[in-house]
């Protein structure tokens, strides 16, 4: 079975900072994808960034980057410029390609933005 | 459109009431979902359904029956819940369940009291 981990509970940046987030997986499967959802107080989960394994291109979303690392088993989110919005708990998630779409997610980090 | 909308958005009920919580979603998403978030923990998955019919049962209690009436809507029916059943319980959907980086869309989610 396939496990997601998330080794900082909790991360600070100052406004405008960037800040790296990380997370590590285990898997056995060569084809996979890989997400990073932020879930501020509001509580809805919202999609910030995915990555295909098969592609070498790290993913980029305007100020969201991924540092992906297929050896490693790695895939770390990078947040340039970060905003008082940004504040919120983030949350790594593995979805294998068969079957239906079961997500594994972290255990999330939950990151605060100092102004 | 990406909205994925829940009602309600917070229910109190006691052991021995009888309850649904709603999900919609026009988006022509095929695939559609049930998790239960405690606090600070990440999203459970408890049902999935796929193309109307339910394809994946985490071993969820008989007391959470789903229901998925057509292709756009998500029915969670809660009968004789315990207190620890108190969770936030979030509604997602996506555009399929076959091969292929679906992300998946949330809703809001509904706070869900048992007392």
């Amino acid at each position: 079975a396939q496990t997601v981990t998330q080794s900082q509970p909790e991360m600070s940046v100052q406004e405008a900072e960037t800040v790296t987030l990380s997370c590590t997986y285990d898997t056995s499967e060569s084809d996979y994808y890989l997400f990073w959802y932020k879930q501020p107080p509001s509580r809805q989960m919202i999609l910030v960034i995915r990555q295909e394994a098969y592609k070498q291109q790290n993913a980029t979303e305007n100020r969201f980057s991924v540092n992906f690392q297929k050896a490693a088993k790695s895939f770390s989110l990078k947040i340039s410029d970060s905003q008082l919005g940004d504040a919120a708990m983030y949350f790594c998630a593995y979805r294998s390609p068969q079957g239906a779409q079961k997500l594994v997610f972290g255990q999330g980090t939950r990151l605060t933005i100092n102004p | 459109d990406t909205e994925v909308t829940q009602t309600p958005k917070h229910l109190v009920m006691g052991m021995t009431n009888k309850k649904s919580l709603k999900c919609e979603q026009h988006m022509g998403h095929r695939a559609m979902y049930w998790y239960k978030q405690k606090a600070k923990k990440p999203p459970e998955l408890m049902f999935v359904y796929s193309y109307e019919k339910l394809s994946i049962n985490e071993s969820v209690p008989s007391r959470f029956s789903p229901e998925c009436p057509n292709s756009s809507l998500l029915n969670l029916h809660l009968h004789a819940l315990q207190p620890e059943d108190s969770a936030l319980y979030l509604c997602a959907s996506s555009p399929s369940s076959g091969r292929g980086a679906y992300e998946q869309y949330f809703g809001p989610g509904t706070r869900l009291t048992v007392t």
